[in-house]
């Protein structure tokens, strides 16, 4: 049982290039979501999905987007990367409907340069 | 707009002694208050959490304390280990809504041996 995986651990990327952050988790959790985590401002939530064919937009939504194809995959597009979006990236996913314990990945660490 | 503030942003504390770390929030919506662990290249980990229906919810060294009206809710932690350092993030969730978690800025305990 490996939780929440992400990948890659860490990536830099040029202005403007694109790319996917993966997130995968074996729990068989319904709600999964991406936060990203910037010095002095906590997580902020980008995305959530309650179950798959079925996403949303969270506080940061601007130059991300997500699909929920499977219920145990939840990637993360950058579609035209800027240096505003160097963060550390985590996936989440909980259990149900409610008020539940929400599991961490270990996080991606990106670089916009 | 920061819709849960924590303070401090760094707390140093002796071996043995009380940590605590503060938290408020405004929306009355909110139902769910985690707390969250996250050392260093790690994902944040799910500490303890309360609802609002207790005042007070103890879990071993830790204990979140819970005061509605004045809408604040604070984690301490008694005999503060050197192993217990780390960024402690508070939050608040609504109901009904599976992964949407608004976060604390953080706060950095440094337990000195």
């Amino acid at each position: 049982n490996a939780g929440v995986t992400q990948t890659p651990k860490f990536q830099v990327l040029k202005t403007g290039q694109s790319m996917t952050l993966q997130c995968a988790q074996d729990m068989n959790h319904e709600y999964m979501s991406w936060y990203r985590q910037d010095p002095g401002m906590g997580l902020r939530l980008i995305h959530y999905s309650v179950g798959a064919g079925i996403t949303d937009q969270g506080e940061v939504p601007n130059g991300y987007n997500v699909s929920r194809s499977t219920t145990e995959d939840f990637p993360l597009r950058l579609l035209s990367a800027a240096p505003s979006q160097t963060s550390v990236y985590f996936c989440a996913s909980s259990y149900s409907l409610g008020n539940t314990e929400a599991f961490f990945g270990q996080g991606t660490r990106l670089t916009v340069v | 707009q920061q819709q849960v503030k924590q303070s401090p942003q760094s707390l140093i504390v002796q071996k043995g002694g009380i940590s605590i770390i503060n938290c408020a929030y405004e929306n009355t919506a909110f139902d769910y208050f985690p707390w969250y662990q996250q050392f260093p290249g790690k994902g944040p980990a799910l500490l303890i959490a309360i609802r609002p229906d207790v005042s007070e919810k103890k879990e071993g060294r830790f204990t979140i304390s819970f005061n509605k009206s004045a809408k604040q809710f604070s984690l301490h932690i008694m005999d503060s280990q050197p192993g217990d350092s780390a960024t402690y993030f508070c939050a608040a969730s609504k109901g009904n809504t599976g992964n949407q978690f608004y976060f604390g800025t953080g706060t950095s305990l440094t337990v000195i041996p």
